[in-house]
């Protein structure tokens, strides 16, 4: 059984640039969710994905976007950046059965996104 | 809203002492709980979780149980060791949409 992880571990960008973080679920997962940790901080909710479509978002603006592929796995895109962009991306994984949605999330290592 | 209050830290604990980081919660429902660990430079792992009330989650020694009279989840360990320096964090979620995480509380175990 393999985790979930994330691609590329770290990166730094230019302000104004866009950028495309990619994570693969945990196998048997089909439910992906992404967090934005800002240093020093707790999590906070971007959006999940599930049957390739999002189902829920938190309150993030549209230049934060995403696609699930049909094998689960994910994409964070992120348009414009700005330097408060700079973060520790975090993938999650989980198995939704139905309409029982999971009440547990597997994380991966995470992206670390350096804006400049 | 919902949300995760945790415990300011940093905490710094002496190998063997005995640790308590207190969570309460503000939640509509009755939400499952749970306490991720974050180590340096890592992602979150999940340490432990109690989906409904009384229920007591436990796992390397670390122990919490879901209070709903006092909207609770504190962590507690009789004993720490040095290995178990990280970031702890608090959260609840109730469809598994989304996960309400703490700010975190940094523990540091010195020999």
């Amino acid at each position: 059984e393999t985790g979930v992880t994330q691609s590329p571990t770290h990166l730094i960008k230019t302000r104004g640039q866009q950028v495309t973080l990619r994570c693969s679920s945990q196998s048997g997962h089909n439910t992906v969710s992404w967090y934005q940790q800002a240093l020093g901080q707790g999590p906070q909710f971007i959006f999940q994905y599930y049957r390739e479509e999002e189902n829920g978002r938190g309150n993030f603006p549209p230049r934060f976007s995403g696609l699930q592929f049909p094998n689960y796995s994910s994409e964070l895109n992120v348009n414009a950046l700005e330097l408060d962009d700079s973060a520790l991306y975090l993938c999650a994984s989980s198995l939704r059965v139905g309409t029982m949605a999971a009440t547990e999330a597997f994380f991966g290592q995470g992206t670390r996104l350096t804006v400049v | 809203g919902d949300s995760v209050t945790q415990m300011e830290g940093p905490v710094t604990l002496s190998e063997e002492a005995c640790l308590t980081i207190n969570c309460t919660y503000t939640a509509t429902g009755y939400p499952s709980l749970f306490w991720y660990v974050q180590y340096p430079g890592e992602g979150l792992q999940l340490l432990l979780k109690a989906t409904k009330a009384d229920d007591k989650g436990s796992n390397k020694g670390f122990e919490a149980t879901y209070r709903k009279e006092t909207t609770s989840f504190h962590l507690e360990k009789g004993s720490v060791q040095v290995s178990d320096s990280a970031v702890y964090f608090c959260a609840l979620t109730f469809t598994g949409n989304q996960f309400y995480f703490g700010t975190g509380t940094s523990l540091t175990v010195i020999p």
